[in-house]
């Protein structure tokens, strides 16, 4: 079974804070997304990366940065946290093509 | 800007019934269409894909898919009140690209 675990459930952060999040997967797959996700708002995607030390931009990249230093491990920066980046945080990863995504369970932080 | 659109419900089925859940997509170059499962304050998990025309059979799950139409519709009979949840819609784009543009999502409730 594919396995993608985030480094934490649950956090609280103060506003200014530089903010870690940690995704792994253990399958060897190529291509890792971070995404939040907000009542009404529905999945919206921060930064995807098709490989180590690649990134790209998704649809909201402001406020965030990510790194892939592992093939395994994709790690989400909020360099200065905001309460607008109060969310739920959920990282997937997939093997490549038209293959689905597989998610971790999610992190919610919450900034104050 | 590639769309995929859902109707949020939330969609009320009593138990023993068939819900029935739709979403149509813009883009006419998706070649992969997924249905996502989540339960409140979990993570996302895959229920079933299709790439083809026509119907997919999965248990108490059928995917119906209509490139044409641009519409695909994910049925569960016999519906459960373990089947509560929001049922994502995700299509993934041109071939080679990993990326997969989600629905809002559809709130269902199955009534005992």
């Amino acid at each position: 079974d594919v396995k993608v675990t985030q480094s934490s459930r649950y956090l609280v952060k103060r506003t200014g804070e530089k903010v870690f999040l940690e995704c792994v997967q253990d399958m060897d797959h190529e291509n890792m997304f971070w995404y939040r996700q907000d009542p009404g708002l529905g999945l919206r995607l921060i930064y995807f990366s098709y490989d180590v030390k690649m990134k790209e931009k998704g649809d909201i990249p402001e406020g965030y940065s990510v790194s892939r230093e592992k093939k395994e491990r994709f790690s989400l920066i909020l360099e200065s946290a905001s309460t607008n980046q109060t969310s739920m945080y959920l990282c997937a990863s997939t093997p490549g093509g038209l293959e689905t995504q597989y998610f971790g369970p999610g992190t919610r932080l919450l900034v104050l | 800007q590639k769309e995929v659109e859902q109707n949020s419900g939330p969609l009320s089925v009593p138990e023993g019934a068939i819900a029935s859940l739709n979403c149509t997509y813009s883009d006419r170059g998706s070649q992969s269409f997924f249905w996502y499962r989540q339960y409140s304050g979990k993570s996302p998990e895959l229920i079933m894909f299709i790439y083809s025309n026509g119907d997919k059979e999965d248990g108490r799950f059928t995917a119906q898919l209509n490139k044409a139409s641009q519409y695909v519709s994910l049925l569960i009979r016999d519906s459960q009140p373990s089947d509560s949840a929001t049922y994502l819609c995700a299509v993934n784009g041109d071939q080679g690209a990993q990326k997969l543009v989600f629905g809002q999502g559809t709130r269902l409730t199955i009534n005992p």
